[in-house]
């Protein structure tokens, strides 16, 4: 399977606690998106990675979202404290950026990470 | 900013056409993507257009007039299994793709 996979598919977790999402995408692919989406909205921006490089995050990301992509592969995103307004559906996306954008630049969705904060 | 705007929900029968209408007023343009998402699910990619004009792909074409921030999907020959939550999506001079808030589709036998 050469798609973009996500790990866990769902998490409920208590408020206060911390959790970790994994994401690999589609290996060739140099760019990784972090979204979040809540029930009858599109997914909202959060940051995004190219190769190892973390190049711009959200105003939606607060300092207890972090992310990290160590070594330009796999990425990783923590929620420290959880509240229950962090309940929402967390996709991954990946691209191959290159002189020119356009198709190339086609984001590949993953299944996502539905967290549920009780 | 981006804004972008389509109708909540649409509802049609099955083997009819439906078209879902975007308008979007961003910062810079580098194209605009039309995902499918079916419930629970992750988005689905459907169709890119960057120049002005019709792109058909069997069933399913996308329309964009840059000149009036503007872009239509049309669903031709609608089947049950295209119920779901269409996604219009831009692409600004930052490459970041920003979403509307999807429109759902519902097909009626």
């Amino acid at each position: 399977d050469t798609g973009v996979s996500q790990d866990p598919r769902h998490k409920i977790t208590k408020r206060g606690q911390n959790v970790t999402f994994r994401c690999d995408p589609i290996s060739e692919h140099n760019r990784l998106y972090w979204y979040r989406q809540t029930l009858g909205q599109g997914p909202e921006f959060l940051t995004y990675f190219q190769n190892e490089a973390q190049l711009e995050k959200s105003r939606l990301l607060s300092d207890r979202f972090s992310a990290e992509r160590p070594k330009g592969s796999f990425s990783t995103l923590e929620i420290q404290r959880t509240e229950q307004g962090d309940s929402a559906m967390y996709l991954c996306a990946s691209s191959l950026a290159g002189a020119g954008g356009g198709r190339r630049e086609t984001q590949y969705f993953g299944p996502g990470t539905r967290l549920l904060v009780l | 900013g981006q804004n972008i705007d389509q109708p909540t929900e649409m509802t049609a029968t099955e083997g009819a056409i439906v078209q879902i209408n975007c308008t979007y007023q961003t910062s810079g343009f580098n194209g605009l993507f039309w995902y499918q998402q079916h419930a629970g699910e992750a988005p689905t990619f459907l169709s890119y257009n960057v120049l002005d004009g019709l792109e058909e792909k069997g069933r399913f074409s996308s329309f964009l007039s840059r000149s009036k921030g503007y872009s239509y999907l049309l669903l031709k020959e609608l089947q049950m299994k295209d119920s779901a939550s269409y996604l219009c999506a831009v692409i600004g001079d930052d490459y970041k793709l920003s979403f509307g808030a999807g429109t759902t589709v519902t097909v009626r036998a």
